[in-house]
């Protein structure tokens, strides 16, 4: 069974609008990530998490919101979307301890933003 | 600069042919995690390293933390190893850097 769960796995919509992006993870890992991927940037990230009620802030965060409700879930919150944000992305979960490193990644959501 | 550079950036392959894959860091790497994202999209795991080899049936992974590199050994290439092949590695804290891929075509 997927430990990492997104959803939509796509979505359409304005300039303008607002979008929330759903991930769940059940590895019980306390980290939750982000990312954006797009042609020739490869995978980048916007926010993560170290537990429910915290937020870090990543390397392209402008325009995102996040928030982490409980260990298992994390939102990714799109209030005035722009076509720039057209994007494939990607959330992930990593554990604490020797494979703290060790990402494991959803399947993606694509959002397309006219 | 890039903190993680992955070269080539695309390279062809013959079914039945061997190749390598090199990432170069810029940054004290102490782990390196390799990708495969296939052409659906999703992104999966190949290898997880800390300095050492693993090797996964036709695939071998090498990282040397003093060199500061990471090699992905594909033997007898398939034409399901097709798709774009990440590495990325820890930058400080919980913070993982990607390179930006390199993309792989297996043809007949």
């Amino acid at each position: 069974e997927a430990a990492v769960t997104q959803s939509p796995r796509n979505k359409v919509t304005v300039t303008g609008g607002n979008v929330t992006l759903s991930c769940r993870q059940t590895n019980s890992h306390n980290y939750m990530y982000w990312y954006r991927q797009d042609t020739g940037h490869g995978l980048r990230l916007i926010h993560y998490s170290y537990g429910a009620g915290n937020l870090q802030i990543g390397d392209v965060p402008d325009g995102y919101k996040a928030t982490r409700t409980t260990q298992e879930d994390f939102f990714l919150l799109l209030e005035l979307a722009s076509p720039s944000q057209t994007s494939l992305y990607f959330c992930a979960s990593s554990g604490t301890g020797g494979r703290y490193a060790e990402q494991f990644f959803g399947p993606g959501t694509r959002l397309t933003v006219l | 600069g890039d903190k993680v550079k992955q070269s080539p950036s695309a390279l062809s392959l013959q079914e039945g042919t061997n190749s390598a894959l090199r990432c170069n860091f810029s940054i004290a790497a102490t782990t390196v995690q390799w990708f495969l994202q296939n052409p659906r999209g999703s992104l999966i795991n190949l290898f997880y390293l800390v300095p050492g080899t693993k090797e996964n049936g036709r695939l071998k992974s090498a990282f040397d933390s003093k060199e500061s590199y990471s090699t992905l050994h594909i033997r007898d290439a398939q034409l399901e190893d097709s798709g774009t092949y990440f590495c990325a590695a820890p930058t400080g804290g919980y913070k993982v850097v990607f390179g930006s891929g390199t993309r792989l075509l297996v043809s007949p």
